[in-house]
């Protein structure tokens, strides 16, 4: 399978604790998204990364979220001091640069009690 | 502020019949439209997309309109299927904005058999 792949699809937290969501993007792809989304909601971009380097980081929700591309391969959402409004699925997409259009991975349904 | 919406929450059509799932959008600089469709637990699947110096794209049982004056875009889904129950979403870019998707709120569409 070689689409986009995102890991672990469920996670169930504490109020408080930290999550680590990774993505692995569509091999080529420069390009990498992140998005959140609730329940009834279209999905809300939070931040991407053209290769290595993150051109968009304003959306994030706020400084408890973190995004890394470190290699410019896969990437890492990080989600600090978790909150019950936190609880969402949190999706990756990829695309190419020259490319309009953004593929999917299955996302990461968090829940945080 | 809402720059893409879709109207209706829902829409039941009879198997074999025509789907239309409506769109509306603000911002006069998305250039680039696309239309997903969302299973339960699973991120959105690219179905179809159209640019802005086009009125239609067609892909199979799969066509989109884009009236630019109106600023609205429709799908049209012929025949339907029950394996077309799904959500579908649209969305906006504009390609001077690195890709990012601007979602709207989705239309649940129920093909009954």
């Amino acid at each position: 399978d070689t689409g986009v792949s995102q890991n672990p699809r469920h996670k169930i937290t504490k109020r408080g604790q930290n999550v680590t969501f990774r993505c692995d993007p569509i091999s080529e792809h420069n390009r990498l998204y992140w998005y959140r989304q609730t329940l009834g909601q279209g999905p809300e971009f939070l931040t991407y990364f053209q290769n290595e380097a993150q051109l968009e980081k304003s959306r994030l929700l706020s400084d408890r979220f973190s995004a890394e591309r470190p290699k410019g391969s896969f990437s890492t959402l990080e989600i600090q001091r978790t909150e019950q409004g936190d609880s969402a699925m949190y999706l990756c997409a990829s695309s190419f640069l020259s490319g309009n259009t953004i593929y999917f991975g299955e996302g990461s349904w968090l829940t945080v009690v | 502020d809402q720059q893409v919406k879709q109207n209706s929450p829902s829409l039941s059509v009879q198997e074999g019949r025509i789907s239309i799932l409506n769109c509306d959008y603000t911002n006069s600089m998305f250039d680039y439209f696309l239309w997903y469709k969302k299973y339960p637990a699973e991120g959105p699947t690219f179905l179809i997309s159209i640019s802005s110096i086009k009125d239609k794209n067609e892909d199979g049982r799969f066509t989109v309109f884009l009236n630019k004056s109106a600023k609205h875009l429709s799908l049209h889904i012929v025949p339907s299927q029950p394996g077309d129950s799904a959500v579908y979403f649209c969305a906006a870019t504009d390609n001077n904005a690195g890709n990012m998707l601007t979602f709207g709120g989705g239309t649940r569409l129920m093909v009954k058999p």
